[in-house]
This record gives C-alpha cells, sequence and structure tokens, in this order.
C-alpha cells in the first residue's frame, strides 16, 4: 500500500496567513492526489485534483502543488469558513489511501 | 446535478452481514471511465477507502478487508452495493459511497450486542 504522510496534524493560523498542509506519498504518485476538505458532521468535499486542478466552485485561494514525491496544499488569507479537517487522498493504485488529516482552526 | 445517498442498517450485532446501499443520480455507471467507491470513517478518525467497481464491472479491494468484502452494481447502473461479512465493534463507522469527486452524506453503522 502507498502511504501517505501528512503533516501537520493540528494548526492554528490567522487569516492573514499563508497556510500549507503537506502530504508525503511513500512513492510516486503520478500526481493522483486529491484535496478534500470536511467540516463536522458533513462527508468530506473536494479541493484539488490532480495535484494542482481547483475544483468546481472552489475558491481560489486554495491551491495545490508538488515537490518530488511531497505534495502541498496552500491556502492564501483563509476565511473563519475554511476551518476543518483536510485530508489528502492518493488515487494512483489502489487500495486508495487518505492522509491522517490536519485540524485547521482560524483565529 | 450528481447525488449520492447511502442506506444501510443503523445497527447490527456482530458477526452478522452489514449490507450497504448507495443510489446515485446525475451519471450512470455504464459511462466508460465511471467509478463508485466506498470509504469508512469511524468516529475521530481519518478515511479508510473500501472498495470500487467501476462501468466495466471489474471491482476492487482493500486487501486489509478483502475476504469479507462484496461490491456490486445493479442492472440500471443507478446503484452500488457493498457488503461486509463477520462484522465486529471495529466496523463501526461512517460509511459513505463516492464517485470522489461527488460524496453522499454518509450512514453510521453501529455494531453492537
Amino acid at each position: 500500500d502507498i502511504q501517505m504522510t501528512q503533516s501537520p496534524a493540528s494548526l492554528s493560523a490567522s487569516l492573514e496567513e499563508i497556510v500549507t498542509i503537506t502530504c508525503k506519498a511513500s512513492q510516486g504518485i503520478d500526481d493522483y492526489l486529491s484535496w478534500y476538505q470536511q467540516k463536522p458532521g458533513k462527508s468530506p468535499q473536494l479541493l484539488i485534483y490532480d495535484a494542482t486542478s481547483l475544483a468546481d466552485g472552489v475558491p481560489s485561494r486554495f491551491s495545490g502543488s508538488r515537490s518530488g514525491t511531497q505534495y502541498s496544499l496552500k491556502i492564501s488569507r483563509p476565511q473563519v469558513d475554511d476551518s476543518g479537517i483536510y485530508y489528502c487522498l492518493q488515487s494512483y493504485s489502489t487500495p486508495y489511501t487518505f492522509g491522517a488529516g490536519t485540524k485547521l482552526e482560524l483565529k | 446535478q450528481v447525488t449520492l445517498k447511502e442506506s444501510g442498517p443503523g445497527m447490527l450485532q456482530p458477526s452478522k452481514t452489514l449490507s450497504l446501499t448507495c443510489s446515485f443520480s446525475g451519471f450512470s455507471l455504464s459511462t466508460s471511465g465511471m467509478v463508485v467507491s466506498w470509504i469508512r470513517q469511524p468516529s475521530g478518525k481519518s478515511l479508510e477507502w473500501l472498495a470500487a467497481i467501476d462501468w466495466d464491472g471489474d471491482k476492487y479491494y482493500n486487501p486489509s478487508l478483502k475476504s469479507r468484502l462484496t461490491v456490486s452494481k445493479d442492472t440500471s447502473n443507478t446503484q452500488v452495493f457493498l457488503k461486509i461479512t463477520s462484522v465486529d465493534i471495529a466496523d463501526t463507522a461512517t460509511y459513505y459511497c463516492a464517485r470522489m469527486d461527488f460524496w453522499g452524506p454518509g450512514t453510521m453503522v453501529t455494531v453492537s450486542s
């Protein structure tokens, strides 16, 4: 199985910061990497697919990038509504695997 | 508009078989490239991909549970099913079906005697 090591586990950020969450894949995944946001009691919502493509309706303050086998989600000037838990997912090979999640709190 | 919705028993006893249904609209599973997956999430924990079935009827399973899982679809390609045999307390979770870009709201399953 491909392991996705996600960090940090949690972070608290101000509305003026740039928030960065990373996922490192245990092997190459050819950019088959998605990012999801999950709010309490809700299902995950797709933010980014194919590592860098913004899903429909997602604000442009969200962006994705890659460096080697490390993938990053960046939130520029986050809004209070961006609080939640963020997960990465590799869909390069089955079993698909998720990162452990990052809990983001905006202050 | 793509929508998916899961349904299940809510609660069942250990050793029983869990049967879940995913009903969806806005797309057809007969369309080339379409895949519907099942994912679960124990309360307060991360997500675990369980299984998937594609437009061609090919099935994919998580090896960690493969012997207990069966995924299938109906002939109208508007429903996908998941069966998990011999459930135990560790199978307590919210179960989601997803096209990966769209997810259902989830159905909570509790395994308890």
